[in-house]
């Protein structure tokens, strides 16, 4: 079954730092990856995909990266902002999901940027 | 932009009562979903469809049903509220096919009291 893990649970940082965040993933069989963000209470908000034959992702200050061989994701996100501050899920959509297409999260980490 | 629609945004209803969230999406997706996320804690898929007239139920137990009559429209029904219903419920949405992200509406966080 695909276990997908996110590390670090938390992080806090100061404003303009460049930050990584992880994700790693149990089975190798993916057809892509997906990076969200959740503010407190609300809904989640899609920030890049990756397909499974992608390297990498960019959209503004973030990059996402594939590693899917090792089951490796990276979010990069450069010169951050406490705007940033929220929680980031990682998701696969594993093959052996089948035709039900079910994403699997990660736990998430929770970010915040320190003004 | 949200093209997947939630409502109401915030519910707080009695012990009893029976209650539908809505959910709505424009972009004509065949597949859709429902989760239940407690505060601070994981999704669990609840509920998910294929597509018109196709309803399954997902990974977490759920009290509450579904149904699927138009494309665009997947409401979530509970006949009954209870206070453990108490938790934010969202919806999503994915073209079919293997190429395709999910897309979230903003949820409804519901109360019973």
């Amino acid at each position: 079954k695909q276990e997908v893990t996110q590390i670090p649970a938390a992080l806090s940082v100061p404003e303009g730092e460049n930050l990584v965040l992880n994700c790693s993933f149990t089975d190798s069989a993916i057809y892509n990856l997906q990076w969200f963000r959740q503010d407190p209470g609300k809904g989640l908000t899609s920030l890049l995909l990756i397909q499974s034959s992608q390297r990498e992702q960019t959209s503004g200050r973030l990059n996402a990266s594939l590693d899917k061989s090792s089951g490796r994701s990276t979010l990069y996100i450069a010169a951050s902002q406490p705007g940033d501050s929220a929680t980031y899920l990682c998701a696969v959509l594993p093959v052996s999901s089948g035709s039900a297409r079910q994403l699997t999260f990660g736990s998430g980490t929770q970010l915040t940027v320190l003004p | 932009e949200a093209d997947i629609y939630q409502t109401p945004r915030y519910l707080v209803i009695g012990t009893g009562k029976k209650i539908t969230l809505e959910c709505s999406q424009t972009m004509g997706h065949d597949k859709m979903y429902w989760y239940q996320q407690d505060p601070g804690m994981e999704l669990h898929l609840i509920h998910y469809s294929y597509g018109v007239n196709s309803t399954e139920k997902g990974d977490l137990s759920s009290e509450s049903t579904v149904s699927r009559i138009r494309t665009e429209h997947f409401p979530l029904t509970l006949e009954s509220a209870r206070p453990s219903h108490t938790s934010q419920y969202l919806c999503a949405s994915s073209e079919y096919g293997t190429n395709y992200g999910y897309t979230f509406g903003s949820g409804t966080r519901l109360t019973v009291v």
